[in-house]
């Protein structure tokens, strides 16, 4: 079946630092690759795809490259803020199917 | 559009009590989910609805949980009777045709039975 392992946290930054947010995963076929982040107190959003392998989804400063040799998809920002403190999550989806897989989560919380 | 919009944000309840948690899905989806976040379990699919049927329920954890869509714009996901166990954050999710589109969350309803 379809599985995603992401690196456990917490993950504590300071402001500037490096984040990278390892993300593996067993599926059968093609699937597509997002990662969603979770604000305090609120739902979660999606916060980039990427559909086929070497495609790269980027957003907010964020990128993570689809990297089919090593069914990985690792979230990385150069230079993280306050703000970026959120819970985020590695999901898949296989093509034609309605449901998404989602990794453990992983809480980075940025310090000033 | 104003999103999935999920009633109420926050709910306190005793034990035996009956709870419904309400969700309004964006106009348009055809898919809609229901999630439960908890620390020591994460984020758990309980059930998920295609075209207002339920596709798959193997996440719902018993028969105390039961979850409906009458029609395109709403759904409910009912617990009688509660357990303190059952505290948790239910997130409702909307999408359009499959995963791949990404689905779009509500802001969770927390639950809190004492």
């Amino acid at each position: 079946g379809n599985s995603v392992t992401q690196m456990e946290g917490p993950v504590t930054l300071s402001e500037e630092a490096f984040l990278t947010i390892n993300c593996t995963y067993t599926a059968t076929g093609y699937p597509s690759l997002f990662w969603y982040v979770q604000y305090p107190g609120e739902g979660l959003q999606l916060l980039l795809k990427a559909t086929k392998a070497d495609d790269k989804g980027s957003n907010k400063g964020f990128e993570a490259t689809y990297r089919k040799e090593t069914t990985s998809f690792h979230l990385e920002k150069g230079s993280v803020q306050v703000s970026d403190s959120a819970v985020y999550f590695c999901a898949l989806t296989e093509a034609n199917d309605y449901k998404l897989s989602f990794g453990a989560g992983t809480t980075v919380t940025v310090r000033a | 559009d104003a999103g999935v919009i999920q009633s109420p944000r926050h709910e306190v309840t005793e034990m035996g009590q009956e709870v419904t948690l309400r969700c309004k899905p964006i106009s348009g989806h055809n898919s809609l989910f229901w999630y439960r976040q908890t620390m020591m379990r994460g984020l758990e699919l309980l059930i998920y609805f295609n075209n207002n049927v339920p596709i798959d329920d193997s996440g719902m954890p018993e028969d105390r949980f039961s979850a409906k869509m009458p029609n395109a714009s709403f759904s409910t996901l009912k617990i009688q009777p509660s357990e303190p166990r059952d505290s948790a954050v239910y997130f409702c999710a909307s999408s359009f045709g499959t995963a791949k589109r990404g689905y779009t969350f509500g802001s969770g309803t927390r639950l809190t039975v004492v």
